[in-house]
C-alpha cells in the first residue's frame, strides 16, 4: 500500500491564482481530512469527509473548497489564493471502527504552498 | 473534545528516557488520550493511545493518572531520530467524525 499520497510537494502561486491540491489513499478509508500547518503552530482542520459525497467544514474553511466523488480521492481547491494561505497542507485518512478501536489517522507527506 | 496543556519544549540526552507530560484536567469519561508525533517537515505519526490503563507498544509507554487528569508519554531510550514535536490529544473514539484537534505540542530535542 502507498498509504496517503499528496501532489504536488511544493507550489508557488501568485495572489488571485487557483489550484487544486490532490490527495489519494489506497486503504479504503471512508474518513478523510485536510489540515493546514503554519510555522511553529499545530495543525488546523480545514475540511473533512466521512464518505463519498459527504463533506463538512472544519476550524478554518474560508478560502477553500472540497469534493469527495470517490472513496480514494479528496481534492482541496483554492479559488483565489491569498498570502494568508501560505502554509503546509496535510491530508489524512482513517477508517470508521467501533468505539474502543483506536481510529489511527494516517497522514500524507504534505504540500508546501507559498502565495506571493 | 477536551483541551490539553503541554510544555512547549524539552531536552533529553540520547539513550535516556524521555518523559513528556500532558495535562487534560477536563477530560470526559469516554475520551481517550492519544499521542502523535511530527518529525520535521513530515506528516504526524500515531504513537499510542489509552483510556485509563497504562499502555505500552514498540514505540512508547503511556502512563495515565488514576483521576485521568494528566498523562505521561515515555520514550524509554531516546535516540536522535526521536527529535520531533509530540502532540497529546484527547478525543472520543468512534464518534461521528473521528476529528483530531491539535495543539502546539512539545518540541523534544534529543541531544547527543
Amino acid at each position: 500500500n502507498a498509504g496517503v499520497t499528496q501532489t504536488p510537494k511544493f507550489r508557488i502561486l501568485k495572489i488571485g491564482q487557483s489550484m487544486t491540491l490532490q490527495c489519494t489513499q489506497d486503504m479504503n478509508h471512508n474518513y478523510m481530512y485536510w489540515y493546514r500547518q503554519d510555522p511553529g503552530m499545530g495543525l488546523k482542520l480545514i475540511y473533512y469527509s466521512v464518505g463519498a459525497g459527504i463533506t463538512d467544514k472544519g476550524e478554518v474553511p474560508n478560502g477553500y473548497n472540497v469534493s469527495r466523488s470517490t472513496t480514494e480521492d479528496f481534492p482541496l481547491r483554492l479559488e483565489l489564493a491569498a498570502p494568508s494561505q501560505t502554509s503546509v497542507y496535510f491530508c489524512a485518512s482513517t477508517t470508521a471502527l467501533a468505539e474502543g478501536s483506536y481510529n489511527e489517522q494516517f497522514f500524507g507527506p504534505g504540500t508546501r504552498l507559498t502565495v506571493l | 473534545d477536551a483541551k490539553t496543556t503541554q510544555p512547549p519544549s524539552m531536552d533529553c540526552a540520547e539513550g535516556r528516557a524521555a518523559n513528556l507530560p500532558c495535562n487534560h484536567s477536563t477530560i470526559s469519561g469516554n475520551e481517550y488520550v492519544y499521542w502523535y508525533r511530527q518529525i520535521h517537515s513530515q506528516g504526524p505519526q500515531y504513537i499510542i493511545h489509552g483510556l485509563k490503563n497504562n499502555e505500552t507498544n514498540e514505540m512508547a509507554s503511556l502512563i495515565i493518572t488514576e483521576d485521568r487528569k494528566s498523562s505521561t508519554l515515555i520514550l524509554p531510550h531516546a535516540t536522535l531520530r526521536d527529535t520531533a514535536v509530540y502532540y497529546c490529544i484527547v478525543r472520543v473514539v468512534g464518534g461521528a467524525t473521528n476529528k483530531l484537534i491539535f495543539g502546539t505540542g512539545t518540541l523534544l530535542a534529543v541531544q547527543p
